[in-house]
């Protein structure tokens, strides 16, 4: 079945540094991918999406792109701020099946310190 | 844009009571929505599809009975923890979307606290 995998955390970087967030995946098909974002009390947001191979999903200086060879949707962000301090999940949505459940990957925990 | 409200945000409750979570679409139609579970350290759990006019399809593992999902209308589903115990404290979130393939909206998530 479909499945996420994402690099476990915490990830614990200075300000400005540069973060990646490998994200792997297993599916039929062709999945959509998507990040989620969870910040410290809060719901999920919408990070970012890619819905094709080779497409790059960005949103807020992230950037992700679709890597069908790879199976792979590694988030990254040139220089990161305090306030990125939050839970990243990596997810995908299959392209059958019922329409719309999210499979997601476990999240990894991103603190950055001033 | 399109947002979903989930309600309440925090609720503790005593053990062995029942508990109502609502998540409303607020400016679009949802014939389905979905209810994840997030437990400590660990990742979304997909509880079940809830639609419109229909029963829900739950995962495999969750109780129904326990766990009941009523979708009312094309704008408001409601879970419902009954007979509650300390086990079902947990973040409960839920999703929702116009239609396949479009964006999936989540609400804000509700703590929910068994005492």
């Amino acid at each position: 079945g479909n499945s996420v995998t994402q690099m476990e955390g915490p990830v614990t970087l200075s300000e400005e540094a540069f973060l990646t967030i490998n994200c792997t995946y297993t599916a039929t098909g062709y999945p959509s991918l998507f990040w989620y974002v969870q910040y410290p009390g809060e719901g999920l947001q919408l990070l970012l999406k890619a819905t094709k191979a080779d497409d790059k999903g960005s949103n807020k200086g992230f950037e992700a792109t679709y890597r069908k060879e790879t199976t792979s949707f590694h988030l990254e962000k040139g220089s990161v701020q305090v306030s990125d301090s939050a839970v990243y999940f990596c997810a995908l949505r299959g392209s059958g099946g019922s329409q719309g459940n999210l499979i997601f990957g476990k999240g990894t925990k991103l603190s950055v310190k001033p | 844009g399109a947002v979903v409200s989930q309600h309440p945000s925090r609720v503790i409750c005593k053990s062995g009571t029942s508990v109502k979570i609502e998540c409303r679409s607020l400016d679009f139609q949802a014939t389905t929505m979905f209810w994840y579970r997030q437990f400590p350290k660990k990742s979304l759990m997909l509880m079940a599809t809830s639609n419109e006019g229909s029963k829900a399809t739950y995962e495999q593992g969750v109780e129904k009975d326990k766990f009941l999902i009523n979708h009312a209308s094309l704008t408001l589903s409601t879970l419902t923890v009954t007979s509650a115990h300390p086990e079902d404290s947990s973040f409960y979130i839920c999703s929702a979307s116009e239609g396949f393939g479009n964006t999936i909206y989540f609400g804000e998530g509700s703590w929910l606290t068994v005492v």
